[in-house]
C-alpha cells in the first residue's frame, strides 16, 4: 500500500458527461501529480499542485481541470467527455516537488461509452 | 528539455536468471533524481528504486539494484535472481519540474 488513496477505483459514463477524481496523498506530501495513461499514448503527464498552488502543467485540455484543496486533497474534473479521454487516471504524491521519489496511488479507470 | 529512452519494448528472461532494463536519460539540471516504477497486470505503479544525481554509490533495493553512470546518461535497473512475480511493465522515470517517463519495457519472467 503506497499511502495514496484514489476513488473511485473504477468509473463508468456516458459520452458528454463530466466526472470529478478523487486523490487523496501521502501523509505529510505536500505534492500531488495527476497522469493520464493509455495504450496508444502511454504515461502523459497532467498536472502538479504543491501546497494547494499549480506548480507545473503538462499535456491537460481544457476541458480537464484540477485543484488542490487546503487539507492537501486534490480533484481532477473532467468534462464533456470524449470516448478517447477513456484511461487509467493516476494520482502520485512527494513530500516536495523535486528530487524525491512520488508514490502513486492505485488509478482510476475510467471508460466514457 | 528533460527526456527519458527505454530502447526494449519487450524483454524475456528465465527464471532465477539476472536481468538489466535499458534508461537513458537527458537533462542539462545538475541536480536530478532518477527512478525506476514497475507496473503489474493489476496496474498499480510500484515505486522500486531511487538514485540522487549527486550520489556517489550506485542504489539498491533487495534485488533491485541501479547501475547509475553519470557521463553516459544511463540509469539502467539489474533485476538479480528473476521471479515469476517479476513479470510487469517496468518504467523510467527522472525528476524535474514533473516526473518525465520512459515508454517502459515488458518484463516476462520464463518458468
Amino acid at each position: 500500500d503506497s499511502g495514496v488513496t484514489q476513488t473511485p477505483k473504477h468509473l463508468i459514463t456516458a459520452t458528454g458527461q463530466r466526472v470529478t477524481l478523487r486523490c487523496s496523498p501521502r501523509s505529510g506530501d505536500l505534492s500531488v501529480y495527476w497522469y493520464q495513461q493509455s495504450l496508444d499514448q502511454g504515461l502523459q503527464f497532467l498536472i502538479q499542485y504543491y501546497n494547494g498552488e499549480e506548480r507545473a502543467k503538462g499535456n491537460i485540455l481544457e476541458r480537464f481541470s484540477a485543484q488542490q484543496f487546503p487539507d492537501l486533497h486534490s480533484e481532477l474534473n473532467l468534462s464533456s467527455l470524449e470516448l478517447g479521454d477513456s484511461a487509467l487516471y493516476f494520482c502520485a504524491s512527494s513530500v516536495s516537488s523535486i528530487d524525491t521519489e512520488a508514490f502513486f496511488g492505485q488509478g482510476t479507470r475510467l471508460t466514457v461509452v | 528539455a528533460q527526456k527519458i529512452t527505454q530502447t526494449q519494448p519487450g524483454m524475456f528472461v528465465q527464471e532465477k536468471e539476472a536481468v538489466t532494463l535499458d534508461c537513458t536519460y537527458d537533462t542539462s539540471d545538475p541536480s536530478y533524481g532518477l527512478f525506476w516504477y514497475k507496473q503489474p497486470s493489476s496496474g498499480e505503479m510500484i515505486f522500486l528504486i531511487y538514485q540522487g544525481s549527486y550520489d556517489q554509490q550506485n542504489a539498491t533495493e533487495g534485488r533491485y539494484s541501479l547501475n547509475f553512470q553519470k557521463a553516459r546518461k544511463s540509469a539502467n535497473l539489474v533485476i538479480s535472481a528473476s521471479q515469476l512475480g517479476d513479470s510487469a511493465m517496468y518504467f523510467c522515470a527522472m525528476s524535474g519540474n514533473q516526473f518525465y517517463f520512459g515508454t517502459g519495457t515488458s518484463l516476462t519472467v520464463i518458468p
